[in-house]
């Protein structure tokens, strides 16, 4: 179908942990898998995204995983801090329409 | 670079007026995108254009939505008329190549 599915829908952590948040999809024609994260209050951000031709990409502290044939993909955050605090989403694309779908979102707590 | 630019930031009306909310997207952008997110529903994409032209309204949730791009520089959604269950956060956001989205800080709507 269209969802993306998005696990676990809350996380805490302490300061100093990983956190890892997990989507799958079931549109084999998807082929663009961005991150988000929405602080409270505020606009998504993009954070980091990843094209279908790579299997990982980093970005310091971030890094996603994309496993095209199980369909699932990973965003994974080292040693957290209490400023990545906030909900991210996962999202992919729908072929070439343009159009982005959402996962539900996933709100990370990261204790001092 | 300002970014993708909406307004108001804050709407409050009544029940059975008409709401305009307006985006001004990156300059250089095609792809303009509306979104609206309620706790209950997430990230809903309503409507996007390419180029100023409407590619898929399918999310649009009935006739008292429509949305208009006159130029490349500003497009408008409009609720006629409001009902409170309207009240969310609606987004805009643009892109160049349609995957790679950035938001605009979002209009609070509030339908009393």
């Amino acid at each position: 179908g269209e969802n993306v599915e998005q696990h676990p829908s809350t996380l805490s952590v302490q300061e100093g942990d990983s956190a890892v948040i997990k989507c799958t999809y079931s549109d084999s024609a998807s082929n663009y898998f961005p991150w988000y994260k929405q602080e409270l209050g505020k606009r998504p951000q993009l954070i980091i995204d990843i094209r279908s031709n790579v299997g990982e990409k980093k970005d310091q502290r971030i890094a996603v995983t994309l496993n095209k044939t199980a369909k699932h993909f990973s965003l994974h955050i080292t040693e957290t801090q209490p400023e990545d605090s906030a909900v991210y989403f996962c999202a992919r694309n729908s072929g070439n329409t343009g159009k982005l779908i959402f996962g539900q979102g996933t709100t990370l707590q990261v204790k001092p | 670079d300002a970014g993708v630019i909406q307004s108001p930031r804050h709407e409050v009306t009544e029940m059975g007026q008409e709401v305009t909310l307006r985006c001004k997207p990156i300059s250089g952008h095609d792809y303009l995108f509306w979104y609206r997110q309620t706790m209950m529903r997430g990230l809903e994409l309503l409507i996007y254009f390419n180029n100023n032209v409407p590619i898929d309204d399918s999310g649009m949730p009935e006739d008292r939505f429509s949305a208009k791009m006159p130029n490349a520089s500003f497009s408008t959604l409009k609720i006629q008329p409001s009902e409170p269950r309207d009240s969310a956060v609606y987004f805009c956001a643009s892109s160049l190549d349609a995957d790679t989205q950035y938001f605009g800080p979002g209009t609070r709507l509030t339908v009393l």
